[in-house]
């Protein structure tokens, strides 16, 4: 799986989108940019994921940039039960249950 | 969506003493099964992929005689963490992907907190 490099932590106020970035520029042309986010004391959840096309869910929208060398989840608004640790993993589209999680961003939604 | 639930949620043992942790699918088929470590402040670290009827596959530096995983049905892979010890007091957690779906999507439990005293 290519490295990703994210910020340790990010703050947001309730009801602003959350742009969460991520960087990856060691990515190869067939592995997936995919997002999980983990609350407190919980499995992971998946979130979205996409190659190279921006992507859009209920959740989340994914933004990949053209040289897909990084890429940036955003919550359109954001909420307090939005607050959890999220991981962006780079990683071939097969086997989606083995990733290599690394460190995350701590996102804090405030009032 | 697919479910994957884990059991116990949280279990407090004596040191040297075996726990066994349950993970299961509850609406699809897996064939392959993977368990995860997290200590407190740390991220997830993959500890053995399960696979359906054959041997689990172990990654480096984790004791496959310590951590016995079976996974014997397409829906339930076992944990079994023996003679365990204060040190194995960790945050476990397993995932699956599911037999005919797009493969994209990994659905994990909800973690299972082994305390060992």
């Amino acid at each position: 799986d290519a490295k990703t490099t994210q910020p340790t932590s990010m703050d947001c106020a309730e009801g602003r989108a959350a742009n969460l970035p991520c960087n990856h520029s060691t990515i190869s042309g067939n592995e997936y940019v995919y997002w999980y986010r983990q609350i407190h004391s919980q499995g992971p959840q998946y979130i979205i994921h996409g190659l190279k096309n921006n992507e859009t869910n209920e959740m989340a929208s994914l933004i990949i940039t053209e040289d897909r060398k990084s890429s940036t989840l955003i919550l359109p608004h954001a909420t307090l039960r939005d607050t959890a640790v999220y991981y962006c993993i780079v990683r071939l589209n097969t086997n989606a249950g083995k990733s290599t999680f690394g460190d995350g961003t701590t996102l804090t939604v405030k009032p | 969506g697919a479910v994957v639930s884990q059991h116990p949620s949280w279990v407090i043992c004596k040191s040297g003493t075996s726990v066994k942790i349950e993970c299961r699918s509850l609406d699809f088929q897996a064939t392959t099964m993977f368990w995860y470590r997290q200590f407190p402040k740390q991220s997830l670290m993959l500890m053995a992929t399960s696979n359906e009827g054959s041997k689990a596959t172990y990654e480096q530096g984790v004791e496959k005689d310590k951590f016995l995983i079976n996974h014997a049905s397409l829906t339930l892979s076992t944990l079994t963490v023996t003679s365990a010890h204060p040190e194995d007091s960790s945050f476990y957690i397993c995932s699956a992907t599911r037999i005919g779906g797009s493969n994209t999507e990994a659905f994990f439990g909800q973690g299972t907190r082994l305390t060992v005293v």
